[in-house]
């Protein structure tokens, strides 16, 4: 069964600074991934997709991720934290007969320091 | 602009009552799916409706019925609410993946989250 590892429960970082959140896919075949953001009280946003093509993915709000299927990982980035990056981050990967449901990680959340 | 409403965003249950939560999207989306957000599990799937009058059961769907009735509402019906499904429940919609691949790289837009607290 497909299933979305986030090692990472919390991460803190300083403003300005760089910005890697770790996710591990198992999947059998060429994995349908996705990167949603929610911030405190919200629903979730969709930062960025991957299904094929170039392994490296922009996303809003100056995201970026890369897919490496050797390592069965889509570990989000930004080069420079802002104070409005503090929310929750999750992973996902498409999964079911039809692509019918997404399966997502535990998350990880980001705290920024100034 | 799309969007995805729930009609509470607070609910406050005593055990045992039934509770309906409510999720409308406006973007004529033939999928519509329900999770439920706890810490530390992220989002399992509890019910999903590919179009009117279908649905699939999730991941965790016990204790838990749907209704689709109109393609713009899936609603979310918990027979007899317990302490333990106290927890945060999302709505999301899609367009259709029922036929071929399209629609597996079709984005879910969420709702803003009902969070249920049952006593």
């Amino acid at each position: 069964a497909q299933s979305v590892t986030q090692p990472d429960i919390h991460i803190t970082v300083s403003e300005g600074a760089s910005l890697e959140l770790r996710c591990n896919y198992s999947y059998g075949a060429t994995p349908y991934l996705f990167w949603y953001v929610q911030s405190p009280g919200q629903g979730l946003q969709l930062l960025l997709k991957y299904f094929s093509g170039d392994t490296l993915v922009q996303g809003i709000k100056g995201f970026e991720a890369e897919f490496k299927r050797s390592q069965s990982s889509f570990n989000l980035r930004k080069p420079s934290v802002h104070w409005s990056d503090a929310a929750e981050y999750f992973c996902a990967v498409v999964a079911g007969e039809y692509g019918n449901k997404l399966v997502f990680g535990a998350g990880t959340i980001l705290r920024v320091k100034s | 602009d799309v969007k995805v409403t729930q009609s509470s965003r607070y609910l406050v249950k005593r055990t045992g009552e039934k509770v309906f939560l409510e999720c409308v999207q406006d973007m004529d989306h033939e999928n519509m799916f329900w999770y439920r957000q706890d810490p530390g599990l992220g989002l399992r799937l509890i019910y999903f409706s590919y179009d009117v009058k279908m649905k699939e059961k999730g991941d965790i769907p016990e204790g838990y019925s749907v209704s689709r009735e109109k393609k713009e509402r899936f609603s979310l019906i918990l027979e007899s609410a317990s302490t333990n499904q106290t927890s945060m429940y999302l709505c999301a919609s899609r367009v259709s993946s029922r036929s071929g691949t399209s629609g597996l790289q079709e984005t879910q837009y969420f709702g803003p989250g009902t969070r249920l607290l049952v006593l």
